[in-house]
């Protein structure tokens, strides 16, 4: 039961680039979100999936999209990487919104140059 | 508005004595608390949370307090140990309303515990 999983670890983009993290969790959870952390501003959400078929807007949603693939995957993109979006990058599951605790992977750690 | 917000960015404990890490939120009513602790390189764990219908609820060394009326969250760990030494988050999640599953995070407040 590895949890909550996401690639790459690091990544170093030039302004413009896109890229895609990866999510993915095995502990059947019908709830997925995408959070960045930078510097004392703590844990912000981009966007969430409540369930399977639906995403919605967090706080700080601009610059990104997402896809929920499935149950078991939440990938988030950047279309054209800006330097003000350098940051830590979590993904966290839970078995439904509102139920509780979310459950964390270990981040993506995203310079943009 | 459903800010939270941790005003110490951080404290420093002696081993053995307690640490208290505060959080203060605005009004709502179908809330719940969490705290979260988290290491470097690595992604926050869930620590302990509150019902907004509790005062206070314990795990082991660690206790959360709400006190409603001053619409304020206390996280008490005794005795602080070295390997409490991290970043902890309080969080609020929302059981009702448009803001439904969200968490909503502090800023942190980074924890040193001396050996």
């Amino acid at each position: 039961n590895a949890g909550v999983t996401q690639t790459p670890k690091f990544q170093v983009l030039k302004t413009g680039q896109s890229m895609t993290l990866q999510c993915a969790q095995d502990m059947n959870h019908n709830s997925m979100y995408w959070y960045r952390q930078d510097p004392g501003m703590g844990l912000r959400l981009i966007y969430y999936s409540a369930s399977e078929g639906t995403t919605d807007k967090g706080e700080v949603p601009n610059g990104y999209n997402v896809s929920r693939l499935n149950k078991r995957e939440f990938s988030l993109r950047l279309e054209s990487a800006a330097p003000s979006q350098t940051s830590v990058y979590f993904c966290a599951s839970t078995i439904l919104a509102g139920a509780g605790e979310q459950f964390f992977g270990p981040g993506t750690r995203l310079t943009v140059l | 508005d459903q800010q939270v917000k941790q005003n110490s960015p951080s404290l420093s404990v002696q081993e053995g004595r307690i640490s208290i890490l505060n959080c203060d939120y605005t009004n709502s009513m179908f809330d719940y608390f969490l705290w979260y602790k988290k290491y470097p390189a690595e992604g926050p764990t869930f620590l302990i949370s509150i019902s907004s219908i509790k005062d206070k609820n314990e795990d082991g060394r660690f206790t959360v307090f709400l006190n409603k009326s001053a619409k304020h969250l206390s996280l008490h760990i005794v005795p602080s140990q070295p390997g409490d030494s991290a970043v902890y988050f309080c969080g609020r999640g929302n059981a009702g309303g448009t803001s439904y599953g969200k968490l909503t995070f502090g800023q942190g407040t980074i924890l040193t515990v001396h050996p």
